[in-house]
């Protein structure tokens, strides 16, 4: 079965400072990638996915994720980190097209310093 | 931009009681999903929905665990009688198809305490 760690469980940024969350996932072939993020009271908002083809996908709110298959890696980043990015975020998998299921990792917890 | 709606946000019932957890999905989407998160733990899957049935389903939804759509807007988890280990977070999901390559959608969760 697939697996997702998040190494980190809760990281402090400043605010204009860059952001990276790690993701590594455990699976045969190319599983289907996604990074979620979930704002206090708020539901899990898909900030990007991958499947196939460009390795770096950008997503919303200018956070991009880059697909290392030799590290079995989805790394998450955002160049400039604002307040309001402040939340929990978590990466997800799923094992193929057809397969529609999300395991996802325990989730990062971001917290934003002025 | 359409959302999925949860009700009620909190939940506190006593062991051994029923509790159903209410959904609203995307009103053009197909496909409806529970998932769970217990505290400190990860987010599991629970079940899928279409075309009235349930398509999948995990080894957590067990028989005290039911879906239903009773109508054409609401997707609700029943949970027959309620066990401590049911306190979580539950989120409802919709998807237009059934397929990994369809954002899911998700609601802000109801967060269920059983005493």
């Amino acid at each position: 079965a697939q697996s997702v760690t998040q190494p980190d469980i809760h990281i402090t940024v400043s605010e204009g400072a860059s952001l990276e969350l790690r993701c590594n996932y455990s699976y045969g072939a190319t599983p289907y990638l996604f990074w979620y993020v979930q704002s206090p009271g708020q539901g899990l908002q898909l900030l990007l996915k991958y499947f196939s083809g460009d390795t770096l996908v950008q997503g919303i709110k200018g956070f991009e994720a880059e697909f290392k298959r030799s590290q079995s890696s989805f790394n998450l980043r955002k160049p400039s980190v604002h307040w309001s990015d402040a939340a929990e975020y978590f990466c997800a998998v799923a094992r193929g097209s057809n397969d529609y299921k999300l395991s996802f990792g325990a989730g990062t917890t971001v917290t934003v310093r002025a | 931009e359409p959302e999925v709606t949860q009700t009620p946000s909190h939940q506190v019932t006593q062991m051994g009681q029923e509790v159903i957890l209410r959904c609203v999905p995307i009103s053009n989407h197909l496909y409806f999903y529970w998932y769970r998160q217990i505290l400190g733990q990860k987010v599991e899957f629970l079940v899928s929905f279409y075309n009235n049935e349930i398509s999948e389903k995990s080894e957590i939804f067990d028989d005290q665990f039911s879906v239903e759509r009773p109508d054409g807007s609401n997707f609700t988890l029943k949970i027959r009688s309620t066990k401590l280990e049911d306190s979580a977070m539950y989120f409802c999901a919709s998807s237009q198809t059934g397929t990994s390559a369809e954002t899911q959608y998700f609601g802000p969760g109801t967060r269920l305490l059983v005493l």
